[in-house]
């Protein structure tokens, strides 16, 4: 079956790093993708990684090892801003996305 | 530039009532798609499409129906809602379809059914 992990819940400092992480089984494998969703808001696209490696976006970093099926979204001098939910999703070899249950992120001052 | 627009943005429907949830994008996608979010879930694909008349189904089709006539529209039809219905709807589209690229998502209808 396709599968996405990820964990519930994490909380981090302001102005501290944190490091999101997602692991994937899915039937085939073209790209993972990073959403990020705020409380009553529709998701919107941080970033996607194909080949094994960090992406880096500003404050924002994602990392792939395909050999592995594992992710990680790291976030570096958080803001209060940054407080939401962060999707995982896997391109399956259909080419259809399949989401984890999303990350929520408690920044505290 | 508005995207993708969704209505209405809620709506209580009684059970065993039919309903059509709204979509329209500005961009020219060609690909749409249709999903759920409910709590402790990831999204779930409901429906497709891959371009202007096609569509398909996706995870959780049962219940759902949708159409396709033009580039703009994809609407959603619940033909007699049921209590698991409840769930935020997003509404989505990508430039391409059965290709890497991202989706943009609609602002979503909060549906509930009583």
């Amino acid at each position: 079956g396709q599968n996405i992990d990820q964990p519930t819940e994490m909380t981090a400092t302001e102005g501290a790093i944190v490091q999101i992480n997602c692991t994937y089984q899915t039937s085939g494998f073209n790209g993972l993708f990073w959403y990020q969703q705020h409380a009553g808001e529709a998701p919107t696209f941080l970033s996607y990684n194909v080949l094994d490696g960090l992406e880096e976006k500003g404050r924002f970093s994602s990392f792939l090892s395909r050999s592995k099926g594992y992710s990680y979204l790291l976030l570096k001098e958080l803001q209060m801003k940054d407080s939401a939910s962060y999707l995982c999703a896997a391109m399956d070899s259909n080419y259809q996305l399949i989401w984890g249950a999303g990350t929520k992120l408690i920044i505290k001052p | 530039t508005a995207g993708i627009t969704q209505a209405p943005t809620s709506q209580i429907l009684a059970a065993g009532r039919s309903m059509t949830l709204r979509c329209t994008q500005d961009m020219r996608h060609n690909a749409m798609y249709w999903y759920r979010q409910d709590l402790g879930l990831g999204l779930r694909l409901i429906h497709y499409s891959n371009t202007a008349g096609t569509t398909g189904k996706g995870e959780v089709p049962d219940g759902y129906s949708v159409s396709r006539a033009n580039t703009d529209d994809f609407p959603l039809t619940l033909a007699s809602a049921v209590p698991s219905q409840t769930s935020v709807y997003f509404c989505a589209s990508s430039q391409l379809a059965e290709v890497l690229n991202e989706q943009f998502f609609g602002p979503g209808t909060r549906l509930t059914v009583l």
